[in-house]
C-alpha cells in the first residue's frame, strides 16, 4: 500500500512564524498535492507538483509556498502564519495520468494563535 | 456554477436501508470519476472508481451518466459503520488533477 506520511498530526504556531509542513510518500509517485480543508468549504488545492523541482499554483496559493527537492518529499511553507491559515492540511500523491486516484496523508491540524 | 456539486445532506437512514447520492459535474470533458469516503477528522480514502458501464463493490454500486453529467453512489443494506462523508471526485481534464465535491454526509442509525 502507498503510504503518505505527514510529519505532524497537530501543530500550534504563533502569528508571524514561518511554518513548515512536511509530506513524504514511499511509492515513487510523480504527483504530489497540498490541500486545506475547512468546514463548509471542502478541499481546496493550494499547490501541486508533477515532478522534482516543479510546482504549480492551485486555487488558493496566497500566503503559501512549496518545495520539492526530492521526488518523495513535498513541503508546504507558510511564510508568515496568520490566524486565517488555521485549518486541516492534507497532502496527497498519485501516479501521473488520467484515471488515478489520490492517496492522502492523515493530515496536519494547524492552529495559528 | 461549481465544477462538482453534491447535496451536503445529512442523509439520516436506519440500519439496513438503501441510500443513494448523486453528484453533478460541469465539464463535459471530464475523464475519470471517483467516490471517496471521509470519516470525521480523518483523511479521505478512495472508496471506488466509477466506470462508464457502472460498477459494483459489495454493497456499493457506482453509476456514471455522461449525457446528464452526473455520477451516483448506491449503498445497500446500510451499516452503522457506513456513517461518513462521501466525496464525489472528478478529473476535469487536466492530467492527474482531481476536483473534489464538498461531500454528502451520511448518518446511519439503529
Amino acid at each position: 500500500d502507498v503510504k503518505v506520511t505527514q510529519s505532524s498530526r497537530y501543530l500550534v504556531k504563533r502569528t508571524g512564524e514561518k511554518v513548515f509542513l512536511e509530506c513524504v510518500q514511499d511509492m515513487d509517485h510523480e504527483n504530489m498535492f497540498w490541500y486545506r480543508q475547512d468546514p463548509g468549504l471542502g478541499l481546496r488545492l493550494i499547490y501541486f507538483s508533477y515532478d522534482v523541482k516543479m510546482k504549480e499554483k492551485g486555487d488558493i496559493p496566497e500566503g503559501y509556498s512549496v518545495s520539492r527537492e526530492k521526488k518523495e518529499r513535498f513541503s508546504l511553507i507558510l511564510e508568515s502564519a496568520s490566524t486565517n491559515q488555521t485549518s486541516m492540511y492534507l497532502c496527497a500523491s498519485s501516479l501521473w495520468g488520467v484515471g488515478y486516484g489520490y492517496t492522502f496523508g492523515s493530515g496536519t491540524r494547524l492552529t495559528v494563535v | 456554477r461549481k465544477e462538482v456539486e453534491q447535496d451536503p445532506g445529512p442523509f439520516n437512514v436506519p440500519e439496513g436501508a438503501t441510500v443513494a447520492f448523486n453528484c453533478t459535474y460541469s465539464n463535459s470533458a471530464s475523464q475519470s470519476f471517483f467516490w471517496y469516503r471521509q470519516d470525521c477528522r480523518k483523511e479521505p480514502k478512495l472508496l471506488m472508481s466509477v466506470y462508464s458501464s457502472g460498477n459494483e463493490d459489495g454493497r456499493f454500486t457506482a453509476q456514471l451518466n455522461r449525457a446528464s453529467q452526473y455520477i451516483s453512489l448506491l449503498i445497500r443494506d446500510s451499516k452503522l459503520s457506513d456513517s461518513a462523508t462521501y466525496l464525489c471526485v472528478v478529473n476535469i481534464g487536466t492530467a492527474s488533477k482531481l476536483t473534489f465535491g464538498t461531500g454528502t454526509r451520511l448518518q446511519v442509525t439503529l
